[in-house]
């Protein structure tokens, strides 16, 4: 079964500055996508960002940014001049095109932005 | 709007209770999923449809039952063969366009507790 890992339970960022969350997952396919997800205090998922595993350009969102490194199989969000409102768990997510529709997502990062 | 509505917002449950939580979507999406939420952790995957009439097990099933007689109705039944129930239930749903699934919408949740 596929897992994915994020290693860091929780990470502060002050507000303006950038900020990197890690995450790796374990696959045997080569045909995938990668997103990551935000949870804020409200409990609601939103979609930050995807990325499709035979793009070899990092995708980017605005101020998010991934760092996707398909060897490694690790797939970071770097989110840049952190506001207030970016505090939230953030989740990890991948999903195997072989196999339908499916996520398995990863244990999350809690992220605290400072003012 | 669209989107996806979850019912109720908090649920208790006696021991030994069966109870059934509810999710309507008016997006039309072709899947539906059901995921649990434990404090601090990542979302695991209870139960899947892709198509009406037919659903999938995910990874934590047992104790739980689903049924999927309409495209926009997937309730979820947390049976008393559910031994801890208590979390957070969130719904969610995708849809199929050009042969890919987009990336999965999901509702605002239900709080299930024990009482």
């Amino acid at each position: 079964a596929q897992t994915v890992t994020q290693s860091q339970p929780e990470m502060s960022v002050q507000e303006a500055e950038t900020v990197t969350l890690s995450c790796t997952y374990d696959t045997s396919e080569s045909d995938y996508y990668l997103f990551w997800y935000k949870q804020p205090p409200s409990r609601q998922m939103i979609l930050v960002i995807r990325q499709e595993a035979y793009k070899q350009q990092n995708a980017t969102e605005n101020r998010f940014s991934v760092n996707f490194q398909k060897a490694a199989k690790s797939f970071s969000l770097k989110i840049s001049d952190s506001q207030l409102g970016d505090a939230a768990m953030y989740f990890c997510a991948y999903r195997e095109e072989t196999s339908g529709s499916r996520l398995t997502f990863g244990e999350g990062t809690q992220l605290t932005v400072n003012p | 709007d669209g989107g996806i509505t979850q019912s109720p917002k908090y649920l208790f449950r006696k021991e030994g209770q069966n109870v059934t939580l509810s999710c309507e979507q008016n997006l039309n999406h072709d899947a539906m999923y059901w995921y649990r939420q434990d404090p601090g952790q990542g979302l695991r995957l209870i139960y899947y449809s892709q198509i009406v009439n037919d659903f999938q097990k995910g990874d934590i099933a047992e104790g739980y039952s689903v049924s999927r007689e309409k495209k926009e109705s997937f309730p979820l039944t947390v049976t008393s063969a559910q031994k801890n129930p208590t979390a957070f239930y969130l719904c969610a749903s995708s849809i199929l366009k050009g042969g890919l699934w987009q990336p999965q919408h999901f509702g605002d949740g239900t709080r299930l507790s024990i009482l």
